[in-house]
């Protein structure tokens, strides 16, 4: 079975520092794994996916994510963090077998960005 | 591309009423997922369609709650009778199946209220 896991529920940062949101999986087969953003009052929207291609993933709003088979992990970063990043963002896995395109998604971390 | 579209967007309703969820996904996605949300638990799937049959409904929490796809434009979601622990907001999210690689759409949801 797939899972992914979210290390922190709340992340803070200052305005114009480093973001880093992280996430682990777990799968018995190679993973497609997804971050998604969603703005208070909205639906979940894609920031980025890795699909066996590169590596690195860059998405859109100057988010990024590196998978590493080696340590099983898929973190998003962003070199400095905009009053607009504000927003919780899941971490989703899935795979070849998965069943007609379902996603297992993450607990959701909230991200909060100080004046 | 209108997006997902979701009905009604809010809805108030008393204890042990029927209420009536409304999706209709994006044009050519074959696949349509129902999601709750809330702040105790999270973001759950109650189930899941793929070219209009029900592949998983274990997400389903109990027998007050069904799901149809009549057709490829349209699905509901049913509570009946509602009770105020179905408060939450509800997603309706659809994606095209092409092997696990699927980015899921979501809807902007409905918040549902029971008092």
């Amino acid at each position: 079975a797939q899972s992914v896991t979210q290390l922190g529920s709340h992340v803070s940062v200052s305005e114009g520092a480093l973001v880093l949101l992280r996430c682990n999986y777990s799968s018995s087969v190679p993973p497609y794994l997804f971050w998604y953003v969603q703005y208070p009052n909205q639906g979940l929207q894609l920031l980025l996916k890795y699909t066996s291609a590169a590596t690195l993933v860059k998405g859109i709003n100057g988010f990024e994510a590196e998978f590493k088979k080696s340590e099983t992990s898929f973190h998003l970063t962003k070199p400095s963090a905009h009053m607009s990043d504000a927003a919780e963002y899941f971490c989703a896995v899935s795979d070849l077998s998965t069943n007609a395109g379902k996603s297992t998604f993450g607990d959701g971390t909230t991200l909060t960005v100080k004046p | 591309d209108a997006g997902v579209i979701q009905s009604p967007r809010h809805e108030v309703t008393e204890m042990g009423q029927e209420v009536t969820l409304r999706c209709k996904p994006i044009s050519g996605h074959n696949s349509l997922f129902w999601y709750r949300q809330t702040m105790m638990r999270g973001l759950e799937l109650l189930i899941y369609f793929n070219n209009n049959v029900p592949i998983d409904d274990s997400g389903m929490p109990e027998d007050r709650f069904s799901a149809k796809m009549p057709n490829a434009s349209f699905s509901t979601l049913k509570i009946q009778p509602s009770e105020p622990r179905d408060s939450a907001v509800y997603f309706c999210a659809s994606s095209f199946t092409s092997g696990g690689t699927d980015t899921q759409y979501f809807g902007p949801g409905t918040r549902l209220t029971v008092l």
